[in-house]
C-alpha cells in the first residue's frame, strides 16, 4: 500500500548543480502537487498538475520546472540549484479536485551548499 | 492570495491538559481541511469541514468550522504524548477551483 513515494529521501548538492526529484503515486489520482516546507513558512505550492501532460505554476515556481509525462509520475527539476532552494520538498496527490484530501509523500530533504 | 493564520505557533503542554488551536482568515472558504504532520513524515489528513457551523469529532479531537466559513478551530481534550505534531489547516476558495492554501501550522508538544 505505497500511496505516494518520493525519491530520493535526502540529497546534498553544490550551488549550480542540477537534479530531479521523482514522485510516484499508485492511487490513480489525476491531480499532483509539489510543495516546499521551510521553517516558519508553512507549505508553499511550487507547481501542480491536473492531469497527464498538464502543469501549472503555484505560489513559488521560480527556479523549478516540472513534467507529468505519465499519470502516476510527477517530476520536479532544479536546473541550477541555489542555497535558497535548501528545503524539504513534498509531493502530494488528490483524486480529481482541489478540495479533495491530499495524500503526501514523506518528503525529500535537500541541502544546497 | 487567501491567507490562513494559525495560532498559537507553538504550544507545549502536559499530558491530560486541554487545548485549542485556531485557524483564521478574512476570506471565505468552500471547505477547510486539518492535517497532522509528525517529524520526518508528510502531512496526514485528519478531517474536512464543509458547512458553516459544522462540528466534527475524531475521538478526543473536535473540529469546528465558523458560521461564515472564514475560520476554524481544533480542540483536543485530555492531550496525550501521541498527539504531538504539527497541525496544519488548509482551505480552498469558493467554487473549489483554487488550489489549497495552507496555514503555517501549530507545533504541539505534549509531555508525559
Amino acid at each position: 500500500n505505497a500511496g505516494v513515494t518520493q525519491t530520493p529521501k535526502f540529497r546534498v548538492l553544490k550551488t549550480g548543480q542540477s537534479m530531479t526529484l521523482l514522485c510516484a503515486q499508485d492511487m490513480n489520482h489525476e491531480y499532483m502537487y509539489w510543495y516546499r516546507q521551510d521553517p516558519g513558512m508553512g507549505l508553499r505550492l511550487i507547481h501542480y498538475s491536473v492531469g497527464e501532460g498538464t502543469t501549472a505554476k503555484g505560489e513559488v515556481p521560480d527556479g523549478y520546472n516540472v513534467s507529468r509525462l505519465k499519470k502516476q509520475n510527477f517530476l520536479l527539476g532544479l536546473e541550477s540549484a541555489a542555497p535558497s532552494q535548501t528545503s524539504v520538498y513534498f509531493c502530494a496527490s488528490s483524486l480529481d479536485r482541489f478540495n479533495q484530501p491530499q495524500h503526501f509523500g514523506d518528503g525529500t530533504r535537500l541541502s544546497i551548499l | 492570495t487567501q491567507l490562513l493564520e494559525q495560532s498559537p505557533q507553538f504550544l507545549s503542554i502536559q499530558e491530560g491538559e486541554n487545548l485549542t488551536v485556531y485557524c483564521n482568515s478574512s476570506s471565505v472558504f468552500s471547505s477547510l481541511q486539518w492535517y497532522r504532520q509528525e517529524p520526518g513524515e508528510g502531512p496526514v489528513l485528519l478531517v474536512t469541514v464543509v458547512t458553516g457551523g459544522e462540528v466534527k469529532k475524531l475521538k478526543r479531537l473536535t473540529f469546528q468550522f465558523g458560521d461564515a466559513r472564514k475560520d476554524s478551530s481544533l480542540h483536543i481534550t485530555a492531550a496525550q504524548p501521541g498527539d504531538t505534531g504539527l497541525y496544519l489547516c488548509a482551505g480552498v476558495g469558493l467554487g473549489g477551483y483554487s488550489t489549497l492554501t495552507f496555514g503555517k501550522g501549530t507545533m504541539l508538544l505534549v509531555s508525559p
